[in-house]
């Protein structure tokens, strides 16, 4: 069945590194793919998203780029802040009533 | 402004009672979903819904059950037979049922912990 991978934490960097987790899916057919972030005890808010090979979701900073050819949807960002602290989701539309979420990230950033 | 609410924030229940935990969305959604989010897990479908009087079980329904008499609300009811209910509760809703693009837009959640 469908499945996502990612990057298991915690991610600590320091303020202005560059942020890379990784993610990787198994699916059928053409999934969209997305990027949520949970503050600490929040919901989850939409990062981005992507919805067919080759498309770019960005927001905020943070950049994805769905690979078919490598079934992967990396996030990325530049330059973290502080305010960047939060665990982050990655989550695959597919076939199925429902979205399949990676177990998640935390990323600590520290000044 | 649109959105999702969930109350209470934190809940707190004896063994063998009976909780419900209460999900409103005002953003005119069809779909709506139940979550279950244990510390270093992703998040586990309890139960989802199309439609009004209109539900399927998710993954982990045993234990739980739900109502959705009207578009706008879909609550959630933690029996006494769950094993282990203490977790974190998210409900969510989109446009529509099984649309792939299609975002998902998610509630602040319910903290419920069984003492």
């Amino acid at each position: 069945g469908d499945s996502v991978t990612q990057m298991e934490g915690p991610v600590t960097l320091s303020e202005e590194a560059f942020l890379t987790i990784n993610c990787t899916y198994t699916a059928t057919g053409y999934p969209s793919l997305f990027w949520y972030v949970q503050y600490p005890g929040e919901g989850l808010q939409l990062l981005l998203k992507a919805t067919k090979a080759d498309d770019k979701g960005s927001n905020k900073g943070f950049e994805a780029t769905y690979r078919k050819e490598t079934t992967s949807f990396h996030l990325e960002k530049g330059s973290v802040q502080v305010s960047d602290s939060a665990v982050y989701f990655c989550a695959l539309g597919g076939a199925t009533n429902k979205l399949i979420f990676g177990t998640g990230t935390l990323l600590a950033v520290q000044p | 402004d649109g959105g999702i609410t969930q109350s209470p924030k934190y809940l707190f229940r004896k063994e063998g009672q009976n909780v419900t935990l209460s999900c409103e969305q005002n953003l005119n959604h069809d779909a709506m979903y139940w979550y279950r989010q244990d510390p270093g897990q992703g998040l586990r479908l309890i139960y989802y819904s199309q439609i009004v009087n209109d539900f399927q079980k998710g993954d982990i329904a045993e234990g739980y059950s739900v109502s959705r008499e009207k578009k706008e609300s879909f609550p959630l009811t933690v029996t006494s037979a769950q094993k282990n209910p203490t977790a974190f509760y998210l409900c969510a809703s989109s446009i529509r049922l099984g649309v792939i693009t299609d975002t998902q837009y998610f509630g602040p959640g319910t903290r419920l912990t069984v003492l």
